[in-house]
């Protein structure tokens, strides 16, 4: 069935670095959604992509979608110890179901 | 405004035991879901609901029986607790199958 896979799994960075998360896919997406937890939280939205190709930026996050809607990234500039947690990425198929990936958890330290 | 609220926060449980948890949103979302989470896994959808009334299975629902019975409301039931059902439970609800989900605090649930 379905898969989707994120890598890495986990990531230890110096405050300051960047740092780059990636999501595929076995299947063509009908979109894919981010979403971002802090230790001992609940997931919280970030953003959703749609169209093949598409970039969004929000301040130092920057989202990418695959040219294929197989593939997604999410990369932060100049990290900082606020960006701490664990990102997913939920991706919907075209049978209506949303798929979270098994997320990549950040590690800044200071 | 109070968003997804989720009832309890924690729970402990023995082998056998049966317990409900109990999601409300004030949103006026059409879509809830329960998720487990458990360490390396990320989150996995167990039943969702798309509207009062409905209930659909997700990728783990056994074990789990779930009630839509207003559209506030979404409960997830366990009828014969089990360690393996040891994990955190979200609750989460959305506009449409496209929206962004809103998620709750959390229940974290272990059964002994």
């Amino acid at each position: 069935g379905q898969q989707v896979m994120q890598i890495p799994q986990y990531q230890h960075v110096q405050e300051g670095e960047d740092f780059t998360t990636y999501c595929n896919s076995s299947t063509t997406l009908s979109n894919i959604q981010w979403y971002k937890q802090r230790p001992g939280g609940h997931p919280v939205f970030l953003i959703q992509l749609v169209k093949s190709g598409e970039v969004k930026k929000q301040k130092r996050l920057t989202f990418q979608f695959g040219e294929a809607k197989k593939n997604s990234s999410l990369h932060i500039t100049a990290t900082q110890t606020t960006d701490v947690g664990t990102y997913f990425c939920a991706a919907k198929t075209s049978y209506d179901k949303v798929i979270f990936g098994p997320g990549t958890s950040l590690s800044v330290i200071p | 405004n109070a968003g997804v609220t989720q009832t309890p926060k924690f729970r402990v449980l023995k082998t056998g035991q049966s317990m409900t948890l109990l999601c409300a949103q004030d949103m006026n979302h059409e879509y809830m879901y329960w998720y487990r989470q458990d360490p390396g896994m990320g989150l996995r959808l167990i039943h969702y609901s798309v509207g009062e009334g409905t209930t659909a299975k997700g990728e783990v629902p056994d074990g789990y029986n779930v009630s839509r019975l207003k559209k506030q409301n979404f409960l997830l039931g366990l009828e014969s607790a089990a360690p393996s059902q040891t994990s955190v439970y979200f609750c989460a609800s959305s506009y449409g199958s496209s929206s962004k989900q809103f998620f709750g605090p959390g229940t974290r649930l272990t059964v002994l």
